[in-house]
């Protein structure tokens, strides 16, 4: 079973300051996927990326950029150049290919970006 | 159009009385979730179903019962509702009964039991 730690709980940066969000996961599956989603203030869940866990590249959209390092288990999100619009709860999710199995959330981190 | 949609968006009712939340999505997708979250925001898988077959089953009371007449929709029915009940309940969908696709989410059912 996976279990994923999202140490921390809460996050409160100013605009336009980087900001990495830690997460570390545990999993038995050779092969598995790893997410993060966001959830902003009004509530909906939001997909922000996949990696497959044989795909070790970091990868950039924008102002978000993702570092999965397998040897430590751990998948960061960083946000260069903070934004209001970037206060959310963040999720990380391990995700297994066996079926009859669910995405496990992290508790989550909350990021307050004030202006 | 919505992928997935969930019906009501907010449901307040008392104590003991039984409610269903209703959802439905358009993707084609094969498998179908429910997830609660509570006030912490931890989110806890509650069931899933693959093609109408239910595959995950998690330690939920047994006043939650789920339903799925066919891959686009999932109900969730709970009978005799408890103060402990009230989060926001989630459904999710997926392509595939494993997780290399991720989830689309609905927008979320409040529940609040007084």
């Amino acid at each position: 079973a996976q279990k994923v730690t999202q140490a921390q709980t809460e996050i409160s940066v100013v605009e336009k300051e980087d900001v990495t969000l830690d997460c570390v996961y545990e999993t038995r599956d050779t092969t598995y996927y790893l997410f993060w989603y966001k959830q902003p203030p009004s509530g909906e869940l939001v997909f922000l990326i996949r990696r497959n866990s044989f795909d070790e590249q970091n990868e950039i959209s924008g102002r978000y950029s993702w570092n999965f390092q397998k040897s430590t288990s751990s998948f960061n999100f960083t946000i260069t150049a903070s934004q209001v619009v970037d206060s959310a709860v963040y999720f990380c999710a391990p995700g297994s290919c066996q079926a009859g199995t669910a995405l496990i959330f992290g508790k989550g981190t909350t990021l307050s970006v004030s202006s | 159009d919505t992928a997935v949609s969930q019906t009501p968006k907010y449901l307040v009712t008392q104590m003991g009385n039984d409610k269903s939340i209703k959802c439905e999505q358009n993707l084609g997708h094969d498998t179908m979730y429910w997830y609660k979250q509570d006030s912490k925001k931890f989110l806890k898988i509650m069931f899933s179903y693959n093609n109408k077959e239910l595959i995950i089953n998690e330690t939920v009371p047994n006043r939650f019962s789920p339903k799925s007449p066919d891959k686009a929709h999932l109900n969730l029915h709970i009978n005799s509702l408890e103060l402990g009940d009230s989060a926001v309940y989630f459904c999710a969908s997926s392509q595939g009964a494993g997780q290399g696709h991720g989830y689309t989410f609905g927008s979320g059912t409040r529940l609040t039991v007084v």
